[in-house]
C-alpha cells in the first residue's frame, strides 16, 4: 500500500528565501507524482506533474524533481514571496490502480 | 474552460438527515474522482469513475455513500443519514485518462460539510 510522507508539516520562512519541500513514498512503482498548493479552505490548485519518465519540472519560481528509486520528490520554491504561503501537497499516481495517494502537505508561512 | 465546479459550497445538516453533493468536471475529462479532507490532512481517496463507469471505491465509502455519474457528465455524491465524523470537506477532480501529461488532476474549489 503506498504511503506518502512530507517534511516539514510546517515552514516559515522570511521573504526572498530560497527553500525546498520534501515528499517521500514508499512504493517506487509510480506513474507521475505531482504537486498542488491548497488555500485556507479552498481547493487544489495543480502545480506541477512529473511523469515517471522525467527527473524534474519547472515553472516559473518553482522547480519540482523526483527521485523513484529512492521514493523522493522535492518541490523547490526560488525567491519566496508573502502570496506563497499555503500548504503544499504532493500526490502519488500508482501503476496499478488508478487513484492518487496524498501526503499531509507542508503549510509554508513567508513572512514579510 | 470554466473548471470544475462543486454544489453547494457549504452544507450544514443535522445528523441523520441526507445531503447530496454535486461535481461538474471539466467538460472533456473522462475521469471524476472524489475525495474527503478533514483539517490538517491531505485528501483521502474515496472513488473515481471513468465516464459513467464507477471503477473503483475506497473502503472510507461506508454503505451510507453512493456515488453515480450519470451519462458520464456532472457526478452526485450523496451521505445518507449523516453522522457527526462525515464533516469533511469533499472534494472532486477531474482528469483526461489518456490525456499528455497523462491523468493530470484539476480540483474543484469543494464543498464543506457541518454535521451537528
Amino acid at each position: 500500500k503506498q504511503e506518502v510522507t512530507q517534511i516539514p508539516a510546517a515552514l516559515s520562512v522570511p521573504e526572498g528565501e530560497n527553500l525546498v519541500l520534501n515528499c517521500s513514498f514508499t512504493d517506487s512503482a509510480i506513474y507521475n507524482l505531482q504537486w498542488f498548493r491548497q488555500d485556507p479552505g479552498k481547493g487544489l490548485t495543480s502545480l506541477l506533474l512529473i511523469q515517471s519518465s522525467q527527473r524534474e519540472q519547472t515553472s516559473g519560481r518553482l522547480n519540482a524533481s523526483l527521485d523513484k528509486s529512492s521514493g523522493r520528490s522535492t518541490l523547490y520554491i526560488a525567491a519566496s514571496q508573502p502570496g506563497d504561503s499555503a500548504t503544499y501537497l504532493c500526490a502519488a499516481l500508482n501503476n496499478y490502480g488508478q487513484n492518487f495517494v496524498f501526503g499531509p502537505g507542508t503549510r509554508l508561512s513567508v513572512l514579510p | 474552460d470554466t473548471g470544475v465546479s462543486q454544489d453547494p459550497r457549504h452544507k450544514i445538516t443535522k445528523r441523520g438527515q441526507n445531503v447530496t453533493f454535486r461535481c461538474d468536471p471539466i467538460s472533456e475529462h473522462n475521469r471524476l474522482y472524489w475525495y474527503r479532507q478533514t483539517l490538517g490532512q491531505g485528501p483521502e481517496f474515496l472513488t473515481y469513475f471513468q465516464n459513467e463507469a464507477q471503477l473503483e471505491k475506497s473502503r472510507l465509502l461506508s454503505d451510507r455513500f453512493s456515488a453515480e455519474r450519470p451519462k458520464g457528465s456532472f457526478s452526485t455524491l450523496e451521505i445518507q443519514r449523516t453522522e457527526q465524523g462525515d464533516s469533511a470537506m469533499y472534494l472532486c477532480a477531474s482528469s483526461l485518462y489518456g490525456g499528455d501529461p497523462y491523468n493530470e488532476q484539476f480540483f474543484g474549489p469543494g464543498t464543506r460539510l457541518t454535521v451537528l
